[in-house]
C-alpha cells in the first residue's frame, strides 16, 4: 500500500525557515517524480515544485523560486522540501503526491497524496 | 500558465440526481502527437487530500465508481456524476497537466440539495 507522510510544518515568524519532509513507502520510490503541492486555508490547490526520480531535474513555480528547494534522499525514501523567507502568504497546508504512472508525463497527474502538514507564517 | 476555470462555484443536486461540473482551459490541452487532453480530475473531501479521480480526461482511475465520467477536448471539459450519492459530496478540481506549471481550477462545491 502506497503511503506518503508529511512532517516538519508548524508555526514560523515571517523571514524565518522550516524543512518539510514526506516519508514514501509502498512504491520504488527512486522510480516516481514527487511534488509538493500546496492549499491555503479555504483555498484552492497550487502546485508548489517538483522533482525527478533521480533528483537531477527539478521545478518551481514562481512564487516560490529561489525561496524554496526540493530534494530527495532515495536510500531514505524521503522526499524534502526546504522553506526559507518565509511569507504569510505561504501559509497552506503542504501536501507531498506521486506521479500517476498512467500519466508518466512531465507535468503529470498526482494518484496518491499524503495527509499533509500545515505550515503557519504568522508573527 | 494555463488557468483553469471551473463552473459553476457552488452546486446542489439531488441525491439520484446527475451533477454536472464544467472546466474550461486559457489553451489547448489537446496534445496533436498523441491525440490525448492533459486533463485530471479530483475529489476533496473534508479534512482529506484530494483523490484523482479522472485522468485523459476521460479514464477513470482504479477503483473510481463508474457513475464518475468525464468528457470534453481542447479546452472543454466536463465532469458528470451520473445518480448523485450522499458520499460524493465534496470540492472537485480540475487540473491540467499539458504544461508546468501544472494548474488547477478555484474547486466546485457539490452538495445535496
Amino acid at each position: 500500500e502506497v503511503q506518503l507522510l508529511e512532517s516538519g510544518g508548524g508555526l514560523v515568524q515571517p523571514g524565518g525557515s522550516l524543512r518539510l519532509s514526506c516519508a514514501a513507502s509502498g512504491f520504488t520510490f527512486s522510480s516516481y517524480p514527487m511534488s509538493w503541492v500546496r492549499q491555503a486555508p479555504g483555498k484552492g490547490l497550487e502546485w508548489v515544485s517538483a522533482i525527478s526520480g533521480s533528483g537531477g531535474s527539478t521545478y518551481y513555480a514562481d512564487s516560490v523560486k529561489g525561496r524554496f528547494t526540493i530534494s530527495r534522499d532515495n536510500s531514505k525514501n524521503t522526499l524534502y522540501l526546504q522553506m526559507n523567507s518565509l511569507r504569510a502568504e505561504d501559509t497552506a497546508v503542504y501536501y507531498c503526491a506521486k506521479r500517476s504512472p498512467d500519466t508518466a508525463v512531465s507535468p503529470p497527474a498526482f494518484d496518491y497524496w499524503g495527509q499533509g502538514t500545515l505550515v503557519t507564517v504568522s508573527s | 500558465d494555463i488557468v483553469m476555470t471551473q463552473s459553476p462555484d457552488s452546486l446542489a443536486v439531488s441525491l439520484g440526481e446527475r451533477a454536472t461540473i464544467n472546466c474550461k482551459s486559457s489553451q489547448s490541452v489537446l496534445y496533436s502527437s498523441n491525440t490525448k487532453n492533459y486533463l485530471a480530475w479530483y475529489q476533496q473531501k473534508p479534512g482529506q487530500p484530494p483523490k484523482l479521480l479522472i485522468y485523459w480526461a476521460s479514464t477513470r482511475e482504479s477503483g473510481v465508481p463508474d457513475r464518475f465520467s468525464g468528457s470534453g477536448s481542447g479546452t472543454d471539459f466536463t465532469l458528470t456524476i451520473s445518480s448523485l450519492q450522499a458520499e460524493d459530496v465534496a470540492v472537485y478540481y480540475c487540473q491540467q497537466y499539458y504544461s508546468t506549471p501544472p494548474t488547477f481550477g478555484q474547486g466546485t462545491r457539490l452538495e445535496i440539495k
